[in-house]
């Protein structure tokens, strides 16, 4: 247990479905990120948010909407997808680092997306 | 982002120490050398981080060359758990940049 928990873990869709992926943590940290991990490839960061405030997009589709409503939660809302984006999403949390690179951060278990 | 470059795979008999090493030779001042590992169907899990000194911890211990070009993981007894991709990642700011890793192999 890592203190980041995903939901669901395991998530079927079809292409014109709407879902939502959700990550919440209570670690008290002030930084959220989105990484996609397909198979035999490194791990993709998507989106980084600090103090709730997007700071890294990083050229992702715009059928990937993330959100941060406050800083224990983070969403991840999924629209007319591509079987290509059958993935592991995963979740982290960190101290926010500004500047700086000095504070660990914590990683959920992911969801595991496939797409039909 | 600064780069660093880990061998594709090792192998180590359980039991053993196991020195994994990374360069990064086009380190800055203000980064810091991080090392996250990935065992099988889990996200990444957080195992030592470093500046400029030698770190320990209960996990591992971080080696960093005095140039700081280079860095080794050092796990002083490794069990089949350890089995796993080792990250070995350049830290400045908010993000973390992952690379392909360094795959170990534990032979019992």
């Amino acid at each position: 247990e890592t203190g980041v928990t995903q939901t669901p873990r395991h998530l079927v869709m079809g292409m014109t479905n709407k879902k939502s992926l959700k990550c919440e943590q209570h670690l008290g940290h002030n930084a959220m990120y989105w990484y996609k991990q397909s198979a035999k490839k490194p791990l993709e960061l998507m989106f980084v948010y600090s103090l709730e405030e997007r700071v890294e997009n990083n050229s992702v589709p715009s059928r990937f909407s993330p959100e941060c409503p406050n800083s224990s939660h983070l969403f991840l809302h999924l629209h007319t997808l591509q079987p290509e984006d059958s993935a592991l999403y995963l979740c982290a949390s960190s101290r926010r680092q500004g500047s700086r690179g000095d504070t660990e951060a914590f990683f959920g278990q992911g969801t595991r997306l496939t797409v039909v | 982002d600064a780069k660093t470059t880990q061998p594709n795979s090792m192998e180590s008999n359980e039991e053993e120490p196991v020195h994994l090493p990374c360069n990064h030779s086009t380190i800055s001042g203000t980064d810091y050398i991080h090392w996250y590992r990935q065992l099988p169907s889990q996200g990444p899990e957080y195992v030592i981080h470093g500046l400029t000194s030698n770190v320990n911890n209960r996990m591992a211990s971080l080696a960093i060359a005095e140039d700081r070009k280079s860095s080794t993981l050092i796990l002083h007894r490794a069990t089949l758990r350890d089995a796993a991709v080792y990250y070995c990642i350049l830290r400045r700011d908010d993000k973390i940049i992952f690379g392909k890793g360094t795959r170990l192999h534990i032979l019992p």
